[in-house]
């Protein structure tokens, strides 16, 4: 069962421009979400997460954006650069329970 | 500070031959240890978690075993692999209590 989608596989900007990548969920016990960055043959790296009882993150050029009522997150990441090009996953979380999506892999064009 | 080491970080197995992969931790005590597969173009799949010392979860029934002999030691087994087993296999670590997992390089495991 798909608990966690992320529609776009795959997702093109251009350099200095915003990129939103976007996650929908179904399990409203979820409460606490994640994105991970992935490099081809790497694990993911944890890039960023919030709890059910925030809306907003923000960690530099990357924020998070969590909607409870619509089961919708999405990343922002301002401005893009050429490196944060890679596969990104989001991931919802209860207790040990972790889902992902199947990932959207993100291009950067300089 | 925390490292996770995965080996080998390829793997390429005749179908129906065993399967030991072998997971570390290093610089943290009695973390939760997790066991994921990503099959190709899809998410990453739970396959096993483990919060402590002998303690085994399994989310998917399937060809595959793990085992924690060590508190930071994770080991993901088959007897008898199938061709369907091939994937990248990612081992994780958390702190107890907390959210974020840590992931390893990963196994890449080509069935033939």
């Amino acid at each position: 069962d798909q608990q966690v989608k992320q529609n776009s596989p795959s997702l093109s900007v251009q350099e200095g421009r915003i990129s939103i990548l976007n996650c929908d969920y179904t399990n409203s016990m979820f409460d606490y979400f994640l994105w991970y960055k992935k490099y081809p043959a790497e694990g993911p790296t944890f890039l960023i997460s919030i709890s059910s009882i925030k809306d907003k993150n923000e960690d530099g050029r990357f924020t998070v954006f969590l909607n409870k009522s619509a089961k919708h997150l999405s990343l922002h990441i301002v401005p893009s650069q050429p490196g944060d090009s890679a596969v990104y996953f989001c991931a919802a979380s209860v207790s040990y329970d972790m889902r992902f999506g199947a990932g959207t892999r993100l291009t950067v064009k300089p | 500070s925390q490292t996770i080491h995965q080996w080998p970080a390829t793997l390429v197995q005749p179908v129906g031959s065993p399967l030991s992969l072998e997971c570390t931790v290093e610089g943290t005590s009695n973390p939760n240890l997790y066991w994921y597969r990503q099959a190709a173009g899809r998410g990453l799949q739970l396959l096993f978690y483990s919060v402590g010392i002998g303690q085994i979860s399994s989310e998917v029934p399937q060809n595959l075993s793990a085992s924690r002999p060590q508190d930071r030691q994770f080991i993901l087994s088959s007897k008898k692999l199938l061709l369907s087993d091939s994937g990248f296999y990612l081992c994780a670590w958390s702190v107890q209590g907390n959210y974020e997992q840590y992931f390893g390089p990963g196994t890449r495991l080509t069935v033939t």
